[in-house]
């Protein structure tokens, strides 16, 4: 079981929007809607965003959104904030024998 | 406030064992079910393995590269979580996480990592 494709980085002005893509395949991805998204600040662990594809734990904010077609997840941030600079990790259950597969992760730069 | 702190990390040569503790408070342990997240240094997040409550059983369940070598268990008595490793391989260098399931409203999902604790590391080296 390979881990779940994400660019390595992406980039945006404060204000701007920025989409993160999250490939699988109908192992994971493609077949569940068990699919979550973690932030990851440099030194510290990781934090819960979104679960169930689209849905947002109490407390983070709204600009954060999930979506999913197909094998592939992406997760936007809308009005980008200096300090959504970060690692962002997707992940998603699998019926492979792993259970639960993450992806290879993005870094999102503030400029 | 929930908290979750592991210990247990070193160095330890490859072949060696290693036990780590996690030990919670401020929420029912018991009724949690809990996870092992790893990271090795400057890669990607590698899900390890969980255990259920024994109210749901109490069984475990392990990725591949660590099933047979890693064994999870539970101290219900003591709020803490275990991860024996033995076998150690070179690639299971990492800081280990421990980490919850996330409920809201009343509902936990077993799919999503709530609450993690700070890491510790493990080199596996000779």
């Amino acid at each position: 079981q390979s881990a779940l494709t994400q660019p390595p980085s992406v980039s945006g002005s404060p204000g701007q929007s920025v989409t993160i893509s999250c490939t699988g395949t109908s192992s994971d991805v493609g077949s569940y809607k068990r699919v979550s998204w973690y932030q990851q600040p440099p030194g510290t662990a990781p934090k819960l965003i979104i679960y169930e594809v689209s849905n947002r734990p109490s407390g983070v904010p709204d600009r954060f959104s999930g979506s999913k077609s197909g094998n592939t997840a992406s997760l936007t941030i809308s009005g980008l904030q200096a300090e959504d600079e970060a690692d962002y990790y997707c992940s998603s259950y699998t019926s492979s024998s792993i259970l639960y597969v993450f992806g290879t992760g993005t870094k999102v730069t503030v400029l | 406030e929930v908290q979750l702190v592991e210990s247990g990390g070193g160095l330890v040569k490859p072949g060696g064992s290693l036990r780590l503790s996690c030990a919670a408070s401020e929420f029912t342990f018991t009724n949690a079910w809990m996870s092992w997240v790893r990271q090795a240094p400057g890669k990607g997040l590698e899900w390890v393995g969980r255990i259920k409550s024994k109210i749901d059983g109490g069984t475990t369940d392990y990725a591949a590269p660590v099933k047979g070598r890693f064994t999870i268990s539970r101290d219900d008595s003591k709020n803490t979580l275990y991860l024996q490793m033995n076998s150690l391989k070179t690639e299971d260098t990492a800081v280990y996480y421990c980490t919850t399931t996330f409920c809201t409203n009343g509902v936990c999902y077993s799919d999503y990592f709530d609450y993690w604790g700070q890491g510790t590391l493990v080199t596996v080296s000779s």
